[in-house]
């Protein structure tokens, strides 16, 4: 059975530290991994990653996937507390659907 | 980004009602979109994958006369939610398969609340 795990469930840090949220992944015909980040409502999407070790950036975000370890991070720097949130990591394979993970709560605190 | 609209927003009905639940992608054509349901501190859970054109393929434990889903058209997917029941009070999540970039773009949910 396809599964997605994601640590820690929940982190608590200070505006201006550094995050590296981790994401596992077991899926049949793996086509891609997915990270979100869900507010108070649905999924926006940040990353999509097909290839190892390519890292994908956008401002303060970062992130990248090990297809070999079957392992991403998504990294985020000198956060605010706007990046207060669930963030969801999701593998896709040959149906097109997605597996979640649990998510990782992040709170940053002023 | 891809735009993917949800109507309603919110919807509170008494128990035995149905509710129709519209997912609309604005400015793709998606051949392929997926219902979610996420109850309080839990992730997304896929209900259903909705195809245009034909049957919907439910995920097991979803009962599909109950979750009715049609996908009548390139941009729109509607999920009734028939004789509505307390337990099927949740937040109901649609995306939309944007094919060019193999990503799902998610609306912004509905939160149903049933007496």
């Amino acid at each position: 059975e396809d599964k997605v795990v994601q640590s820690p469930l929940s982190l608590v840090v200070h505006e201006g530290d550094t995050v590296t949220l981790n994401c596992s992944y077991e899926v049949t015909n793996f086509r891609s991994l997915l990270w979100y980040k869900q507010e108070k409502k649905a999924p926006t999407f940040l990353f999509m990653l097909t290839s190892s070790g390519i890292e994908k950036k956008s401002g303060r975000l970062s992130s990248i996937l090990d297809k070999k370890e079957l392992f991403s991070i998504l990294n985020i720097t000198a956060t605010q507390t706007g990046d207060s949130a669930i963030y969801l990591c999701a593998g896709s394979g040959g149906s097109e659907k997605l597996v979640f993970g649990k998510g990782t709560k992040l709170t940053v605190n002023p | 980004g891809a735009v993917v609209s949800q109507h309603p927003s919110r919807v509170i009905c008494k128990s035995g009602t149905s509710v129709k639940i519209e997912c609309r992608s604005l400015d793709f054509q998606a051949t392929t979109m997926f219902w979610y349901r996420q109850f309080p501190k839990q992730s997304l859970m896929l209900m259903a994958t909705s195809n245009e054109g034909s049957k919907a393929t439910y995920e097991q434990g979803v009962e599909k006369d109950k979750f009715l889903i049609n996908h009548a058209s390139l941009t729109l997917s509607t999920l009734t939610v028939t004789s509505a029941h307390p337990e099927d009070s949740s937040f109901y999540i649609c995306s939309a398969l944007r094919l060019a970039t193999d990503t799902q773009y998610f609306g912004p949910g509905t939160r149903l609340t049933v007496l």
